[in-house]
C-alpha cells in the first residue's frame, strides 16, 4: 500500500548547522506533497508545500524539491535556530481519494546553542 | 476566526466508559478530517467529511468508534466502551476545495486516557 519513510531521529545539531531531513513515499500518482510541523505544546501547522514534479517549497528558510523519479521530498535547511527545536512530519496527500494526509513517523530535531 | 478548535483538551476515562470529542473547523472549510496519533508516531487517518457527509473511514476504526458532522459544521468523534488501548491523542482538521494541493488546518488535539 501507500506509504511515507522519515529518517528516523532524533537529530540533534548545533545553532547554524545545515539540516536535511529525508522523505520517500511510495505513490499511484502524482500527490501535493507537504511537510508540517509540531512545535512543542502546538498543534500540527503546514511548514511548506508542493504540488507537482520539480516544484521547490520554502517557508521560514526551509526548501524541499518535489522529485518525482526518486519519489523524495527532502527537507533542507542552511542554518537551523534554536527556535527550529520541532518534530517535522512528511506528508503526502491525494491518496485513495479525498485528499488525505499519510503522515510519516516524524523526524524531531533539537537544536543546542 | 481563531483556527481549528477541539474539545476537551484532555480526557481521562475508566475503561469501558463512553467519551465524546468535539471539533469546530474554520468556517467555510467544507472538509473535515479526523486522526489519531499515538506517541512517537505521526498522525493516522481515521475518518473524512465532506459537509455532512462521512466519504471515508479507516479500517482503524471499529465499531466502537462513530463521527458524525451535522449541518457540515462542528463535528463529534465518539468512542464507546474505551479501551485502554484508545488512549492516543484525537486531532482534527478542516481544510477548503477540492484540490489535494489545499493546507490542512489543524487543531490542537482531545488528549484521551483510558485508566
Amino acid at each position: 500500500g501507500n506509504s511515507v519513510t522519515q529518517m528516523e531521529g532524533p537529530v540533534t545539531l548545533s545553532e547554524e548547522a545545515f539540516l536535511t531531513i529525508n522523505c520517500t513515499y511510495t505513490a499511484t500518482g502524482y500527490p501535493s506533497l507537504f511537510w508540517y510541523v509540531q512545535y512543542p505544546g502546538e498543534g500540527l501547522q503546514l511548514l511548506l508545500k508542493a504540488t507537482k514534479a520539480d516544484d521547490k517549497g520554502s517557508n521560514k528558510g526551509f526548501e524541499a524539491t518535489y522529485r518525482k523519479e526518486t519519489t523524495s521530498f527532502h527537507l533542507e535547511k542552511g542554518s537551523v535556530q534554536v527556535s527550529d527545536s520541532a518534530v517535522y512530519f512528511c506528508a503526502p496527500s491525494g491518496y485513495g481519494g479525498y485528499n488525505k494526509l499519510i503522515f510519516g513517523a516524524g523526524t524531531r530535531l533539537a537544536v543546542h546553542p | 476566526d481563531t483556527g481549528v478548535s477541539q474539545n476537551p483538551r484532555h480526557k481521562i476515562t475508566k475503561r469501558g466508559q463512553n467519551v465524546t470529542f468535539r471539533c469546530d473547523p474554520i468556517s467555510e472549510h467544507n472538509r473535515l478530517y479526523w486522526y489519531r496519533q499515538t506517541l512517537g508516531q505521526g498522525p493516522e487517518f481515521l475518518t473524512y467529511f465532506q459537509n455532512e457527509a462521512q466519504l471515508e473511514k479507516s479500517r482503524l476504526l471499529s465499531d466502537r468508534f462513530s463521527a458524525e458532522r451535522p449541518k457540515g459544521s462542528f463535528s463529534t468523534l465518539e468512542i464507546q466502551r474505551t479501551e485502554q488501548g484508545d488512549s492516543a491523542m484525537y486531532l482534527c482538521a478542516s481544510s477548503l476545495g477540492r484540490a489535494g494541493d489545499t493546507e490542512a488546518f489543524f487543531g490542537q488535539g482531545t488528549r484521551l486516557t483510558v485508566v
